[in-house]
Formats: structure tokens, C-alpha cells, sequence
């Protein structure tokens, strides 16, 4: 079945070590997007890749990369981790950008940091 | 102001009866599709069920159903013979046409239903 998938499910890291994520997608959607999402709030949208075009939200925090080196995978790089940077990180796909696509999402990596 | 709003924070309803989800949106575009998403304490977001602002008919997905109402500007999740495993946090979302290359979901601060036997 063609999905979205997260590696690692869960991520323990220390303060200030750096920490990447992955995810993978074999529905050969043009779009990838991050997503963060504290515990009982709404996902926010950290960025996405267009393609290969990246695109930053106004108030994503410099401490936050990532790279999509094919149009399978996507990485989430936190320079710096603090604590309040836990929280569960959600890569979504989408066939293209607008209104009319679904987004799909994978089963999220949970970050905890120490 | 809110562009998307779901005033329920918690719902119950007992197995096999239906409920309903209320969500509300605000936007100035013509083009917008609504979304409904269902997260389990798993954590995995769930697409559940769209709305096209254009479409005529209301969505439906098996037990699920989408009351669109565009006057209103309401689109609640409407689930038939709920089950046990429908227990969950839900969440309403709208995606707009793109600005200043910005492509996302807004999402509802969610609803979290439990289903009781």
C-alpha cells in the first residue's frame, strides 16, 4: 500500500544535541510538509518542499532545517533541541499544492527532549 | 480572528448511536476545500473525509458524513453507528488557495470524542 513513514516512532535526544528526523513516502507526492504539534494543540506548520522549492513559515525558528535530497524522502534537522521542543513532528504529503488535495499524513515521531 | 472553530472540546455518544461534530470556518476565498481528520492516542493523523468549496453534494465516506453548509460557513462530521474504536481526538481543517507561497492546513483546536458501550 502506498503510505507516509516515520523513522524513528520515538526520538530521545539531550538538550542541545542535534536530531534528525525522517520520512518517506511511496505515493510519489510532488509535495512534503513538517508539522509540529504539542501535546493538546493543533498541528503547526513548520515548513514544506514544493519539489525541490522550499518553502519557510514566517515564524519557524532558525533552529529548525530540513532537506529533501529526492522526491521520496524528507528530513526534519533540529540544530539545537530545547526542551520546549518536545512535541510530536508530523510529515504530511500532498499530490499538489492548494485547496482541492488531500494531505496525508505519517504516523508522526513523539521527541523528547532531556 | 478564528478560521477555523470547533466549540466542543468533548463529546459522548454510546455505541451504535450517531453524533455529530461541529465546525465552523472563516475564510474570503472562493476555492477552499474542509478537511476532517481523526488522531488516535497513537498519535497518527487520520484523513478522514473533503469538501470541495464548489461541490453541490454533500461528502460521504462509509459512516462518515459531511454536513456542509457554505451560507453558514459550517462543515460538521456527522458519524453513523459510532464504534468503540471511534473514540479520538477530531479535527476540523481548511486548506486555502496559495499566498505568498504559504500551503497549509488550518486546523480546529479539535473535538475528543469517547464512545461508551
Amino acid at each position: 500500500d502506498a503510505m507516509v513513514i516515520q523513522n524513528p516512532r520515538y526520538q530521545v535526544t539531550q538538550f542541545g544535541k542535534p536530531v534528525t528526523l525522517s520520512c518517506s513516502q511511496t505515493l510519489n507526492h510532488n509535495v512534503m510538509y513538517w508539522y509540529q504539534q504539542k501535546s493538546s494543540q493543533a498541528p503547526k506548520l513548520l515548513f514544506h518542499y514544493y519539489d525541490k522549492d522550499f518553502n519557510n513559515e514566517a515564524d519557524t525558528p532558525d533552529n529548525f532545517q530540513s532537506r529533501r535530497p529526492n522526491t521520496s524522502f524528507c528530513f526534519l534537522d533540529i540544530r539545537s533541541p530545547g526542551l520546549g521542543d518536545a512535541a510530536m513532528y508530523l510529515c504530511a504529503t500532498s499530490r499538489t499544492r492548494g485547496p482541492v488535495d488531500t494531505q496525508y499524513f505519517g504516523p508522526g515521531t513523539r521527541l523528547l527532549v532531556l | 480572528a478564528q478560521k477555523i472553530t470547533q466549540t466542543q472540546p468533548g463529546m459522548f455518544v454510546q455505541e451504535k448511536e450517531a453524533v455529530t461534530l461541529d465546525c465552523t470556518y472563516d475564510t474570503s476565498d472562493q476555492s477552499y476545500g474542509l478537511f476532517w481528520y481523526k488522531q488516535p492516542s497513537s498519535g497518527e493523523m487520520i484523513f478522514l473525509i473533503y469538501q470541495g468549496s464548489y461541490d453541490e453534494q454533500n461528502a460521504t465516506e462509509g459512516r462518515y458524513s459531511l454536513n456542509f453548509q457554505k451560507a453558514r460557513k459550517s462543515a460538521n462530521l456527522v458519524i453513523s453507528a459510532s464504534q468503540l474504536g471511534d473514540s479520538a481526538m477530531y479535527f476540523c481543517a481548511m486548506r486555502e488557495g496559495l499566498f505568498n507561497n504559504t500551503d497549509k492546513l488550518i486546523f480546529g483546536t479539535g473535538t475528543r470524542l469517547q464512545v461508551f458501550p
